[in-house]
């Protein structure tokens, strides 16, 4: 039973470049989420979805970074122009939907961006 | 969101207890108590959770305070692969959309041969 797969592992970008992160949530999982870690600092919410919807996006910066869960595929995050703050470690986590249930969070090994 | 406060650092000597302390006088009925471990270079993962009895699992025991104001995690012998950084979260079921966790600084254990 594969966990969540991200990939890729290490992306590198020059500024102004593209940076687009794939995220493939645990089977039968629904709802997917996106952390950035600074380095020596602590996970930074960005982004809560389920499938085709964004539930929470109040983590999120409100220019160049966008995501999407769509029906069929993995979560994507995309971050346009980027420059070299964007440099951090992208962490995906996903969840069965269970209302109230409390599942815990599977998160991935995480994806590496380093900008030039 | 109701805040938690961890030591930023602690160190135990292998295979002995470790007691790892939270603090969150502001908790409210409806948070639950989650604890996080976050390796070096991996993501993060689930140890344990609980709400008002002490829990315990393959991992850990939870403690948890009888005003839930505090809660300590408990990890019974400390093996090399137990350093990392520990985060307490306290996390919010009572509304839809409230499921996500705030990660604060955590305590960073390491662990002396």
């Amino acid at each position: 039973n594969a966990g969540v797969m991200q990939n890729p592992r290490h992306l590198v970008r020059r500024r102004g470049q593209e940076a687009r992160l794939r995220c493939s949530p645990m089977k039968g999982h629904s709802h997917v989420y996106w952390y950035r870690q600074l380095p020596e600092e602590g996970l930074k919410f960005m982004v809560y979805l389920q499938k085709e919807n964004i539930i929470d996006e109040s983590g999120m910066p409100k220019e160049r970074f966008s995501a999407e869960f769509p029906k069929e595929g993995p979560s994507i995050l995309r971050i346009q122009q980027v420059v070299r703050g964007d440099s951090a470690a992208y962490f995906c986590a996903s969840s069965p939907w269970d209302p109230g249930a409390n599942e815990k969070l599977f998160f991935g090994s995480g994806t590496q961006l380093s900008v030039l | 969101d109701a805040k938690t406060t961890q030591p930023n650092s602690m160190e135990s000597n292998e295979e002995e207890p470790v007691h790892l302390p939270c603090n969150h006088s502001t908790i409210s009925g409806t948070d639950y108590i989650h604890w996080y471990r976050q390796l070096p270079s991996q993501g993060p993962e689930y140890v344990i959770h609980g709400l008002t009895s002490n829990v315990n699992n393959r991992m850990a025991s939870l403690a948890i305070a009888e005003d839930r104001k505090s809660s300590t995690l408990i990890l019974h012998r400390a093996t090399l692969r137990d350093a990392a950084v520990y985060y307490c979260i306290l996390r919010d079921l009572s509304n839809f959309g409230n499921e996500k966790l705030t990660f604060g600084t955590g305590t960073r254990l390491t662990i002396i041969p």
